[in-house]
């Protein structure tokens, strides 16, 4: 399978304990992505990495929210002090080579549902 | 800002009936991306087709085709003979530099 990968896939946490979820992208791709999808709507964007570089961050990614992309390869989303309103769908996506270099090919997602 | 406007929340059709979902969008600038994507009851979202601002062409991909119409701001998506498969939601999207702006989507559900 070459495409996007997250782990876990679902995470059950209670309110105020610490997450981490994994994105290993398109083996190819120099750009990583993550989004948050709540119930009934669209991705909402968080952040976005070129190679090991965060280049942009979203409003929403409050300070309890922190993403790595330590060699420029998989990626890591931690979410600390967890919150109910914090449960989601965190979506990863990667893009940057080929015809469709512009394109941003979405991994399955990790649910969280903080209790 | 730039929006993404999907108002039709749920649309129910019977199998291989033709179906148009519509995306309205907003932006400033004059060199963009549209996308569609679709979301199974698995999760994961499928990219379908990425549209240029430039290029106004319609296409067609199988039983898809896409109508982008810089006039009126729309890209609208349509399904031909729609089948069980086909049911999904459904996601419009509009670039900004690398970021996507999604709609709200809209439910396709295929009646057999």
């Amino acid at each position: 399978d070459t495409g996007v990968s997250q782990n876990p896939r679902h995470k059950i946490t209670k309110r105020g304990q610490n997450v981490t979820f994994r994105c290993d992208p398109i083996s190819e791709h120099n750009r990583l992505y993550w989004y948050r999808q709540t119930l009934g709507q669209g991705p909402e964007f968080l952040t976005y990495f070129q190679n090991e570089a965060q280049l942009e961050k979203s409003r929403l990614l409050s300070d309890r929210f922190s993403a790595e992309r330590p060699k420029g390869s998989f990626s890591t989303l931690e979410i600390q002090r967890t919150e109910q309103g914090d449960s989601a769908m965190y979506l990863c996506a990667s893009s940057g080579a080929g015809v469709n270099t512009d394109t941003q090919y979405f991994g399955p997602g990790t649910r969280l549902t903080v209790l | 800002a730039q929006k993404v406007t999907q108002a039709q929340t749920e649309i129910s059709v019977v199998e291989k009936e033709d179906v148009t979902l519509d995306c309205v969008y907003e932006t400033r600038d004059t060199t963009y991306y549209l996308f569609w994507y679709k979301q199974p009851p698995s999760g994961e979202l499928v990219f379908l087709i990425r549209r240029n601002s430039f290029d106004e062409q319609n296409e067609i991909s199988g039983r898809y085709s896409w109508n982008f119409q810089k006039s009126t701001s729309s890209f609208n998506f349509t399904i031909t003979a729609s089948q069980v498969v086909d049911s999904a939601v459904y996601f419009c999207a509009l670039s900004e530099y690398e970021k996507l702006t999604f709609g709200t989507g809209t439910r396709l559900t295929i009646i057999p």
